[in-house]
């Protein structure tokens, strides 16, 4: 079964505006992940933050983990045309599991 | 370094076929883990191999299948095709250390007529 979800399933914002994703998860977990995928291409991870972390940047990328609300949200700063793409949540579980688990994703269209 | 390399990206097959697809990882990296995706049920992952064996699997039925080779390339098979395998299957290897972090190929993209 799926571990958690993307939420919106869709976003659409103007060029310069600010985007945030959040990603909820239902177990344990030791890390999230984030990637981004381009249309119909491969996943290109973007950032990872562990159970113990409660902020990450990355250039424009800002991520926050929530661990007792079981959530993570993802903030695109400043976004751009080229930022269009599907982001994904995925948990690294705990207990051993070599296995990150995505969700379905949120499609993001940053219009010009 | 070279990327992780799927073949073929497309396809288009019949049902009651079968396939086989390829997956390259990045030299060194021993874990590749196999993903099936579509629009209605996202990213799900079918099975992980590491150094030949597979470690972990995925809830489909046993027409997917997959092996390993010495050299960590991969391949998947599926039999006896249905209309609904028609979808995006993505490769991803790793180092398969507990950090997790997956390097994507570009994906094979299959259609079942």
């Amino acid at each position: 079964s799926q571990q958690g979800e993307e939420d919106p399933q869709a976003l659409s914002i103007q060029e310069g505006e600010n985007a945030t994703m959040n990603c909820s998860y239902k177990t344990s977990i030791n890390n999230l992940q984030w990637y981004r995928q381009n249309s119909g291409r491969g996943l290109v991870h973007l950032i990872l933050i562990r159970s113990n972390e409660r902020e990450k940047h990355s250039g424009r990328l800002r991520v926050t983990l929530d661990t007792s609300k079981k959530s993570s949200s993802l903030l695109i700063t400043a976004s751009r045309a080229a930022d269009t793409a599907s982001y994904f949540c995925a948990r690294g579980l705990s207990g051993g599991s070599y296995i990150p688990t995505f969700g379905r994703g949120t499609s993001l269209i940053v219009h010009p | 370094k070279a990327g992780v390399t799927q073949t073929p990206r497309y396809l288009i097959k019949t049902r009651g076929q079968q396939v086989t697809l390829s997956c390259s990882p990045i030299s060194g990296h021993r874990s590749v883990s196999w993903y099936q995706q579509t629009p209605g049920q996202g990213l799900q992952f079918l099975f992980e191999y590491f150094s030949e064996t597979q470690r972990n699997k995925g809830n489909f039925p046993g027409r997917f299948s997959g092996r390993q080779f010495s050299n960590s390339r991969s391949e998947m098979n599926v039999s006896t095709l249905e209309l609904g395998d028609s979808a995006l299957y993505l490769c991803a290897s790793s180092l398969g250390d507990l950090t997790g972090e997956l390097f994507f190929g570009e994906g094979s993209r299959l259609t079942v007529l």
